[in-house]
């Protein structure tokens, strides 16, 4: 079975700009959730899709968002960057998802905002 | 907002030594996963603990769940260099809306040969 794919893997972009990562689940996975991993913060939770809905949300501003297809595939939009937006984008899959079933990380994007 | 907090942030010991790290909410969890990083990695699900007192094992590896649900550790037994990694725990909590896990910050364990 494949893993998560995520792409690109890695980023450079200008303060200010917009970005888009994108993530291929596990087949037969519904739930992708996304995470920001930092060394300061750790892993912290942005959001989870399921069947194309978002149905948990973490404490970030509005310029995080995302959306899921019809095939799970999911997005995720970063608009108007900032220097504390650097960080490593994780996605991951899981069966049913809401923290009750594992989770498979995908290799993650690595942002650097300049 | 809710926390899991993860003693110690860092462990470094001689292969060989046992390793434990340890994981606490204020808050009972329904239950708590366990996610092992390698340097330049992603985290890789290790084992998920959901019944009170539950105590599992791989290989070397230790995994147990507080009576009360709110705090777990996982223990290590002669480390060996492969062990080398961040690991972190991520609870669920009981009842309620959020539904997502939360991560601890992690135990970054260097090993000695």
């Amino acid at each position: 079975k494949a893993g998560v794919t995520q792409t690109p893997r890695y980023l450079i972009k200008t303060r200010g700009q917009q970005v888009t990562l994108s993530c291929s689940p596990i087949s037969g996975h519904r739930s992708v959730s996304w995470y920001q991993q930092t060394p300061g913060q750790g892993l912290q939770f942005l959001f989870e899709y399921f069947s194309e809905t978002q149905r948990n949300k973490g404490n970030f501003p509005g310029r995080f968002s995302g959306r899921q297809f019809s095939n799970s595939r999911s997005e995720m939009n970063v608009s108007t960057l900032e220097l504390g937006d650097s960080a490593l984008y994780l996605c991951a899959s899981s069966l049913i998802g809401r923290g009750n079933s594992p989770l498979h990380f995908g290799n993650g994007t690595r942002l650097t905002v300049t | 907002g809710q926390q899991v907090m993860q003693i110690p942030q860092y462990q470094h010991v001689q292969e060989g030594e046992d390793f434990t790290t340890y994981c606490n909410s204020s808050t009972t969890l329904s239950n708590i996963q366990w996610y092992k990083q390698r340097p330049g990695g992603h985290p890789v699900f290790l084992i998920q603990l959901v019944k009170s007192g539950e105590v599992k094992k791989q290989k070397r590896l230790t995994f147990q769940f507080g009576e009360a649900k709110k705090n777990s550790s996982l223990h290590i037994t002669a480390t060996q260099t492969t062990d080398v990694g961040t690991y972190f725990c991520a609870g669920l909590l009981y009842g309620g809306s959020q539904g997502n896990l939360i991560f601890g910050k992690g135990t970054k364990l260097s090993v000695k040969p």
